[in-house]
């Protein structure tokens, strides 16, 4: 089953809102990977993290990975209508470096 | 710079009919894979492949077959389609620092 839980599944902001996705594992990841799909479009790669309580900016986005590596979170700040899409989260588990498990993923709607 | 292309884009079939997806990237990486995307589900693996003539199994595996005789290809058959596999899906590739590279998928309809 599925066990990269990411919240909230939707969220809908005013453009220039911060927005927050949280991903969760059951288990220790070796790393987690960020991943954004625009609608109708296929996942594009963010970023990976690999450290415990590594702490990573793109611009507007920051990524953090928990120091149990179990969580982690993207946050973008001051939100534009060009970051809509679904944010999704993945994660090796099992100590497995070739099946990559996805979170569900937050679909980020933005207002302008 | 093609990257990694997949064929058809759109394929609506019928019950019951075998159809193949094709998936072609340029990069020589080693690793490919197969998923399906469905509303509620997110992403899924159905088969990954280590290399030419190394394929596992995924996540949702059943009534799908694949191959990969060149590192290039990774061709996904769903033998005798049925609605639920109704669906897009998505081809992947990986290099040595894994990050995927994904296609830009395949609706599939069956109908």
């Amino acid at each position: 089953g599925q066990q990269v839980m990411q919240i909230p599944q939707y969220q809908h902001v005013q453009e220039g809102e911060d927005f927050t996705t949280y991903c969760n594992s059951s288990t220790t990841l070796s790393n987690i990977q960020w991943y954004k799909q625009r609608p109708g479009g296929h996942p594009v790669f963010l970023i990976q993290l690999v450290k415990s309580g590594e702490v990573k900016k793109q611009k507007r986005l920051t990524f953090q990975f928990g120091e149990a590596k179990k969580n982690s979170s993207l946050h973008i700040t001051a939100t534009q209508t060009t970051d809509v899409g679904t944010y999704f989260c993945a994660g090796y588990i099992g100590g497995s470096n070739y099946k990559l498990t996805f979170g569900k993923g937050t679909l980020l709607t933005v207002n302008p | 710079d093609a990257g990694i292309t997949q064929s058809p884009r759109y394929k609506i079939t019928e019950t019951g009919r075998q159809v193949t997806l094709m998936c072609h990237q340029t990069w020589s990486h080693s690793y490919m894979f197969w998923y399906r995307q469905d509303l509620g589900h997110g992403l899924r693996l159905i088969y990954y492949s280590a290399a030419a003539d190394i394929t596992d199994k995924g996540e949702v595996p059943d009534g799908y077959v694949v191959s990969r005789s060149k590192t290039e290809n990774f061709p996904l058959t769903l033998e005798s389609a049925t609605r639920s596999q109704t669906s897009v899906y998505f081809c992947a590739s990986r290099d040595l620092s894994y990050e995927q590279y994904f296609g830009p998928g395949t609706r599939l309809t069956v109908t």
